[in-house]
């Protein structure tokens, strides 16, 4: 069985700051994805950032990073000179050979101007 | 890019009737889909995994009957909520993957029953 945990429900940060979101998961699958979603208002998935389990180096896109710890089964993401456009609903996922993907209970981040 | 379209996007639906929501891939063909659940202010909820061709494969407690899903074709998915009830509300959203590890989410369809 695979479970996601999001132990942050709610997290604030100054626009031009840094914020890190955390993420815990467990799983069984020896080959899975990591992702990061943003689903602002409109309720429409975003995908922020993937990871590929079995690369060592940590993915970055932009503003958007994560601090992947395999062994310990983390995978935090960091955002970097927060925009106001930022804020929004993130969740955490991770997803086995097939693509489905399960989900963490979500961050609600706010940006403040 | 590519793109999931989800339609409707809102339906409202007397107690006890069925409604279909369909999820279509416009520029690529996909072999798997993907439906989930989402209540308010909650995280997703896998309910199913969609196969072109073949049945469905649904996630513990999902009550197969009640949810139909059928994959006719390579670029449509359609999700079946059927004798619909009030608890049945909720968003529903699909993905679809193209080369297995490209995901794409549809925009949702928020059903009201009455």
């Amino acid at each position: 069985a695979q479970t996601v945990t999001q132990s942050q429900p709610e997290m604030s940060v100054q626009e031009a700051e840094t914020v890190t979101l955390s993420c815990t998961y467990d799983t069984s699958e020896s080959d899975y994805y990591l992702f990061w979603y943003k689903q602002p208002p409109s309720r429409q998935m975003i995908l922020v950032i993937r990871q590929e389990a079995y690369k060592q180096q940590n993915a970055t896109e932009n503003r958007f990073s994560v601090n992947f710890q395999k062994a310990a089964k983390s995978f935090s993401l960091k955002i970097s000179d927060s925009q106001l456009g930022d804020a929004a609903m993130y969740f955490c996922a991770t997803g086995g050979s097939q693509g489905n993907l399960i989900f963490g209970k979500g961050t609600k981040l706010s940006v403040k101007p | 890019g590519a793109v999931v379209s989800q339609h409707p996007s809102r339906v409202i639906c007397k107690s006890g009737t069925s409604v279909k929501i369909e999820c279509r891939s416009l520029d690529f063909q996909a072999t798997t889909m993907f439906w989930y659940r989402q209540f308010p202010k909650q995280s997703l909820m896998l309910m199913a995994t969609s196969n072109e061709g073949s049945k469905a494969t649904y996630e513990q407690g999902v009550e197969k009957d009640k949810f139909l899903i059928n994959h006719a074709s390579l670029t449509l998915s359609t999700l079946t909520v059927t004798s619909a009830h009030p608890e049945d509300s909720s968003f529903y959203i699909c993905s679809a993957s193209r080369d297995g590890w490209e995901l794409f989410f549809g925009e949702g369809s928020r059903l009201t029953v009455l």
